[in-house]
């Protein structure tokens, strides 16, 4: 595709419920990123995927999330039991390779409430 | 953890001025350093990418520098235009990296 795509664009969801959210990287690219930003904070780098392994999930920040990633393309980060404090803007990026000199592309993000 | 940290948190300047937002990191150890753009409702757009062996990357009315060994660098932009309104994020990777190290951002105003 033209670019980084993430779905929904917007989730309310109520305490206690899971969700999904996706990801559809650009394609061809090897390596996937989810970040999250919560308001009055910076991102945070949850986890990486380098075709269909993470090798860190170091970021992820409870055992309530967790996320995969399927035939090198789509991933999907799902959050269990969703908490009020989860509550933020997901964001997805790709980069055609893991290498540090890569430039990640990032997606729209989707904003998740938790009530 | 490399901490990022971005001066000032917001700016409001008429159009047409010069400018500059300021970025500082903790470990002078960096891969390299990107500047994003976000939009209210929107993601982030790549702006420039500095590697670690390079001192400066100009784009357009964009010029931003690394120096490394004071641990900052610069985002200055030329003539200023009410479009250049956003949110302007430094980004730098991890030792790990891949995982990016964001700062909490400037938000820029510029006024007609």
């Amino acid at each position: 595709g033209a670019g980084v795509s993430q779905s929904p664009s917007n989730k309310v969801t109520e305490k206690g419920k899971d969700v999904e959210l996706r990801c559809d990287p650009i394609s061809g690219h090897t390596a996937l990123y989810w970040y999250r930003q919560s308001l009055g904070q910076g991102l945070e780098f949850l986890i990486y995927f380098q075709g269909n392994s993470a090798p860190d999930k170091s970021g992820l920040p409870s055992d309530r999330f967790s996320a995969e990633r399927t035939g090198g393309s789509v991933s999907t980060l799902t959050i269990q039991r969703t908490q009020q404090e989860d509550s933020a803007v997901y964001l997805c990026a790709s980069s055609l390779t893991s290498g540090v000199a890569e430039t990640q592309y990032f997606g729209p993000g989707t904003r998740l409430l938790v009530l | 953890k490399q901490e990022v940290t971005q001066i000032p948190a917001a700016l409001s300047v008429p159009e047409g001025e010069n400018l500059v937002l300021n970025c500082s990191f903790t470990d002078s150890a960096i891969y390299n350093l990107q500047w994003f753009r976000q939009d209210p409702g929107k993601g982030l757009t790549s702006l420039l990418l500095i590697q670690s062996s390079q001192r400066e990357q100009t784009s357009g009315r964009l010029n931003a520098s690394l120096d490394k060994s004071s641990g900052r660098s610069t985002l200055y932009i030329a003539a200023s235009q009410p479009g250049d309104s956003a949110t302007y994020l430094c980004a730098s990777y991890s030792n790990s990296g891949y995982a990016l190290n964001f700062g909490k951002g400037t938000s820029l105003l510029v006024t007609p």
